[in-house]
């Protein structure tokens, strides 16, 4: 049974600072989404991450795959406010889009 | 990006009753379209497949004759609630898969969510 585990869970960081957020999984991954969720919406698309090595970037947040150590990682840089959500991993492990959801980490930007 | 519609967004309904829930791909065809449901301040669960003309695939765990799931178009998918208890109370969501060339890497497209609050 695939696992996909996020830490941390909660996160309260400063204005400006830099942070990751981790994301391992149990079982080899077709690909690998991240997606933020405000509270009450749905999910907003951020990342498809599909290869060993895989980064990409979009404004302050970079989003990486070790598929090898069966890792992602989303990195923040400079934090905003208009960051914080809880931002959610997802696993499609056998490439036919059902997704098997992290835990979550909601983030909380302080001014 | 394509666009997936999903109605209503919010139901208030009394316990024992049915509730019906949209997905609609506006712009794509979508044989697959997958639903979801997320307990305040949780994960997202998927609860079963829904493949267009035949019957939906459900996860271990999801009480088919209580989540009703019908695929009758490419476009088109329902989830009804039946007999519906405070427990079903939840934020449902679903997504398309889009099969084209059209966006080689992104194929799922989600829905707005619907909250049920059942009394």
């Amino acid at each position: 049974e695939l696992k996909v585990e996020q830490n941390p869970l909660f996160l309260s960081m400063q204005e400006g600072k830099n942070y990751t957020i981790y994301c391992n999984y149990s079982t080899t991954s077709d690909r690998l989404y991240w997606y933020r969720q405000d509270p009450g919406k749905s999910l907003e698309s951020l990342f498809v991450l599909l290869s060993n090595g895989a980064v990409k970037q979009e404004g302050r947040l970079m989003a990486s795959l070790d598929t090898k150590a069966r890792l992602s990682t989303l990195h923040i840089t400079a934090a905003v406010h208009d960051l914080s959500a809880t931002y959610f991993c997802a696993v499609d492990n056998f490439g036919n889009e059902k997704l098997t959801f992290g835990t979550g980490t909601r983030l909380t930007i302080i001014p | 990006g394509a666009v997936v519609s999903q109605h209503p967004s919010r139901v208030i309904c009394k316990s024992g009753t049915s509730v019906k829930i949209e997905c609609r791909s506006l712009d794509f065809q979508a044989t697959t379209m997958f639903w979801y449901r997320q307990f305040p301040k949780q994960s997202l669960m998927l609860m079963a497949t829904s493949n267009e003309g035949s019957k939906a695939t459900y996860e271990q765990g999801v009480e088919k004759d209580k989540f009703l799931i019908n695929h009758a178009s490419l476009t088109l998918s329902t989830l009804t609630v039946t007999s519906a208890h405070p427990e079903d109370s939840s934020f449902y969501i679903c997504s398309a898969r889009l099969e084209s060339d059209r966006a080689p890497n992104e194929k799922l497209f989600f829905g707005s969510g619907t909250q049920l609050s059942v009394l």
